[in-house]
């Protein structure tokens, strides 16, 4: 069974900072794997996916990168802003159709 | 073009009653998850849909159903409500169940079961 871990589960930094949020998967065989971003009480917006065959995937300031063989995944955040503190999820794509999530990071930028 | 909606946005439910909530995708995709979102538990997997037929279902009670019309909008249907029951429910919308597909999820139907 897919397991994913999200590290660190909360995160504060000021305003202007890079930084990397971790996600770890147990089970290598994946068919992509997506970044999502989710504002409290609201859905998911789609930031990155990765396809399999994929290293890393960049938009904007974010750049996302997967290895599969050790099951890991990263985001990248450049020149960290306010309006990006909110809670970022990543999901593996597995059989069926089916994503599996990770609890998420909780990210505050502070002004 | 349109994103995936949900109707209603949120609901307010008495144990033991049931609810229906649905979800229509992005206009031409044709597959259509159902997930569930809890403090406790994170997001769940609950079902997905593909020409009306449900072609994979997560680990959740039979009171949890759904169905898939033939222009590709869900819904989902609560039997005999438990105050567990109470969550965010979001659906997600794809083109096809290929495997390289990007999923796009609803704002969600916010259940809270008194």
């Amino acid at each position: 069974k897919q397991e994913v871990t999200q590290i660190p589960a909360a995160l504060s930094v000021p305003e202007g900072e890079n930084l990397v949020l971790n996600c770890s998967f147990t089970d290598s065989a994946i068919y992509n794997l997506q970044w999502f971003r989710q504002d409290p009480g609201k859905g998911l917006t789609s930031l990155l996916l990765i396809q399999s065959s994929q290293r890393e995937q960049t938009s904007g300031r974010l750049n996302a990168s997967l290895d599969k063989s050790s099951g890991r995944s990263t985001l990248y955040i450049a020149a960290s802003q306010p309006g990006d503190s909110a809670t970022y999820l990543c999901a593996v794509h597995n059989a069926g159709n089916m994503l599996t999530f990770g609890g998420g990071t909780r990210l505050m930028v502070k002004p | 073009k349109a994103g995936v909606t949900q109707t209603p946005r949120y609901l307010i439910k008495t144990r033991g009653q049931q609810v229906t909530l649905s979800c229509s995708p992005i206009s031409g995709h044709r597959s259509v998850s159902w997930y569930q979102q809890t403090p406790g538990q994170g997001l769940q997997f609950l079902f997905e849909y593909f020409s009306e037929t449900q072609r994979n279902k997560g680990n959740f009670p039979g009171r949890f159903s759904g169905r898939q019309f033939s222009n590709s909008r869900s819904e989902m249907n609560v039997s005999t409500l438990e105050l567990g029951d109470s969550a965010l429910y979001l659906c997600a919308s794809s083109l096809d169940p290929g495997r390289e597909d990007e999923q796009y999820f609803g704002p969600g139907t916010r259940l809270t079961v008194t």
